[in-house]
């Protein structure tokens, strides 16, 4: 069973621009989420997905942030301008629904830098 | 605020020891908890969980054990061996926050040969 990917592994922009990371998660997967780990700091939920719909966005930083679950099946994180703030590693997790145990399964992430 | 706290940046351990990793949290509402493993350029990988009822889970090697009374919970691992080398991650969850994980900052263990 393939795992969680995303892409691109690195990005690297100037302040100002605008990147959109990619996540495509286990299939059959309904549940998706955006965590984001800025350098040093702990991983920080950014948003979950229920299939297409926005479950919770409550960690979003901002409306330069726009995620998006087409069709629920896979994610897209746009960042439109991007700030040198941004910087940090992106990670999408996927569950299956209704899993009481809490566990979700990670991608390996986007490296966003900002410069 | 941090919610979920892990007060060691770092930790050596001998091959063949025991390693044991401490995490605090803050929020009374958490009723589960999970310990995940990141080896470098790669997404967190789940480890062990334990539910708030819990007081103790084993899976093989690791053992996570919850006081809930003092708000804390440890990871054991014996014996140590040179593939945990890696950054651990303690992390919570409430069922009144939906879905969302809150995690540590991360301990880096190293396990000496």
């Amino acid at each position: 069973e393939a795992g969680v990917t995303q892409f691109p592994s690195h990005s690297v922009i100037e302040k100002g621009q605008t990147v959109t990371l990619r996540c495509d998660p286990i299939s059959g997967h309904d549940n998706l989420y955006w965590y984001r780990r800025v350098m040093g700091k702990e991983i920080k939920f950014l948003l979950h997905f229920v299939k297409e719909s926005k479950q919770d966005e409550s960690g979003m930083p901002n409306n330069r942030f726009l995620a998006e679950r087409t069709g629920g099946t896979y994610s897209t994180l746009k960042v439109q301008p991007a700030e040198l703030e941004d910087s940090g590693v992106y990670f999408c997790a996927s569950s299956h629904y209704r899993d009481s145990s809490y566990e979700q399964y990670f991608g390996p992430g986007t490296r966003l830098t900002v410069t | 605020d941090q919610q979920v706290k892990q007060n060691s940046p770092s930790l050596s351990v001998q091959e063949g020891r025991i390693s044991i990793l401490n995490c605090d949290y803050t929020n009374s509402m958490f009723d589960y908890f999970l310990w995940y493993k990141k080896y470098p350029a790669e997404g967190p990988t789940f480890l062990i969980s334990i539910s708030s009822i819990k007081d103790k889970n084993e899976d093989g090697r690791f053992t996570v054990f919850l006081n809930k009374s003092a708000k804390h919970l440890s990871l054991h691992i014996v014996p140590s061996q040179p593939g945990d080398s890696a950054v651990y991650f303690c992390a919570a969850a409430a069922k009144e926050g939906g879905d969302k994980i809150i995690f540590g900052k991360g301990t880096r263990l190293h396990i000496l040969p």
